[in-house]
């Protein structure tokens, strides 16, 4: 079955700095990937996607990420974090054998800004 | 804008009770999801929907079954509440395979006692 792997449960970082959030994919076909964000007592919502073209995706927010097939990766950065980006970020999949229409979550990652 | 309604943002429930968790969604999606969330866990797919009565096991469908009479309308039922089904339930929706876009509802809090 098609899993996504978040490294780091939660990541600190200090305003300013490079934000760095990692997502690897299990899958011989690549899927479409998201990234979602979701900000206390709130849904989740869209930062950004891939699903064909550009490998270097750019989302909302400032956020961006770089889809690598070799490395079966997804990673989402973001040159200079701010105070307001502290929220769960959750990478997903849409695998192309359910015709991309089951998404498919890793367990998140809480990110944390200092200041 | 796409708007993803679920019926309640909290609910208390008794052991063995029969739950009804409603979901509206109003931009015409093809698919819908049903998810519970807990932490650590992440999101876990319990049942999906790509159709009017069409619908397709999840990750953790034991305990829940969903029903999809219209395409708005995407339910999840607790058979009989447990415990266990205590958690955070999101709702889902996406326009077809080729628009992927996930639009969610608010969640619902379900502590089952």
């Amino acid at each position: 079955a098609q899993s996504v792997t978040q490294l780091g449960s939660h990541v600190s970082v200090s305003e300013g700095a490079l934000v760095l959030l990692r997502c690897n994919y299990s899958s011989s076909v690549p899927p479409y990937l998201f990234w979602y964000v979701q900000y206390p007592n709130q849904g989740l919502q869209l930062l950004l996607k891939y699903t064909t073209g550009a490998t270097l995706v750019k989302g909302i927010n400032g956020f961006e990420a770089e889809f690598k097939k070799s490395e079966t990766s997804f990673h989402l950065t973001k040159p200079s974090a701010h105070m307001s980006d502290a929220a769960e970020y959750f990478c997903a999949v849409s695998p192309m054998n359910t015709g991309f229409q089951k998404l498919v979550f890793g367990t998140g990652t809480r990110l944390l800004v200092s200041p | 804008d796409v708007k993803v309604t679920q019926s309640s943002r909290y609910l208390v429930k008794r052991t063995g009770e029969k739950v009804f968790l409603e979901c509206v969604q109003d931009m015409d999606h093809e698919n819908m999801f049903w998810y519970r969330q807990d932490p650590g866990l992440g999101l876990r797919l319990i049942y999906f929907s790509y159709d009017v009565k069409m619908k397709e096991k999840g990750d953790i469908p034991e305990g829940y079954s969903v029903s999809r009479e219209k395409k708005e309308r995407f339910s999840l039922i607790l058979e009989s509440a447990s415990t266990n089904q205590t958690s955070m339930y999101l709702c889902a929706s996406t326009f077809d395979s080729l628009n992927t876009e996930a639009f969610f509802g608010q969640g619902t809090r379900l502590t089952v006692v």
